[in-house]
């Protein structure tokens, strides 16, 4: 069936990096956008960017510019969501899901297919 | 950043109608479709209405979703106790060329 299946959680220290992985399977992978999202604890859930993973084309929320690289690799049909520079702040669990209605570097933020979610752990 | 407003806590008891409003901008809702989840404790979201009021192949049509001008809102009808949990607003927004989120309204079925 239609399935993202992200890495397993992760416990860093402050100032490391992360490295979350979402194998797609069910569907041609480069057909649709894939969009990363996090949810801290007890927080709403947040944009922090999308890749074209047809075209590889990519747009990160500002809010994380500079800190965030997605990538794909259409061989293992898997995106990767990097985010540097961690903080406490950066707690959360994070979603990677699938984009239907993405055209044109546009969408309307409905994401039919939703990864299990990974937490990252940061803490000294 | 832009973000949708929801009430934070929403209730009703079994078989009644409830509704979550969300409100935004011209830069979101009043320019784009809206779009709703649920999220079960847990659990990743669930995209439950999608283009302001069509449903998802499986989700039940006590789940309805309207929009006018730049809020919307979901309507659920028929309450059961499996619907508690905690629903999300989102939408396109142009300045962040991303989704805007709600702050999330949780349902409790007394």
């Amino acid at each position: 069936q239609v399935q993202l299946v992200q890495s397993g959680a992760e416990v860093k220290k402050p100032g490391a990096s992360v490295k979350v992985s979402c194998k797609a399977s069910g569907y041609t992978f480069t057909s649709y956008a894939m969009h990363w999202v996090r949810q801290a604890p007890g927080q709403r859930l947040e944009w922090m960017g999308w890749i074209n993973a047809g075209n590889v084309n990519t747009k990160y929320s500002q809010k994380f510019q500079g800190r965030v690289t997605i990538t794909r690799d259409t061989s293992a049909s898997t995106g990767y969501m990097e985010l540097s520079s961690l903080t406490s702040e950066d707690t959360a669990v994070y979603y990677c899901a699938r984009d239907p209605f993405h055209r044109g570097g546009s969408g309307t933020g409905a994401f039919d297919i939703w990864g299990q979610g990974t937490m990252v752990t940061v803490s000294s | 950043q832009s973000v949708l407003t929801q009430p934070p806590s929403a209730s009703g008891t079994p078989g009644q109608r409830v509704t979550i409003s969300c409100s935004g901008s011209s830069s979101n809702i009043g320019s784009n479709y809206v779009c709703w989840y649920q999220q079960l404790p847990g659990t990743a979201p669930k995209l439950l209405i999608y283009r302001n009021n069509q449903r998802p192949s499986g989700v039940p049509d006590r789940f309805s979703g309207s929009k006018s001008g730049t809020s919307a809102s979901l309507a659920i009808s028929g309450l059961r106790s499996e619907d508690e949990a905690d629903y999300y607003c989102a939408a396109w927004d142009d300045s962040l060329s991303g989704p805007v989120f709600g702050g999330g309204t949780k349902l409790t079925v007394l």
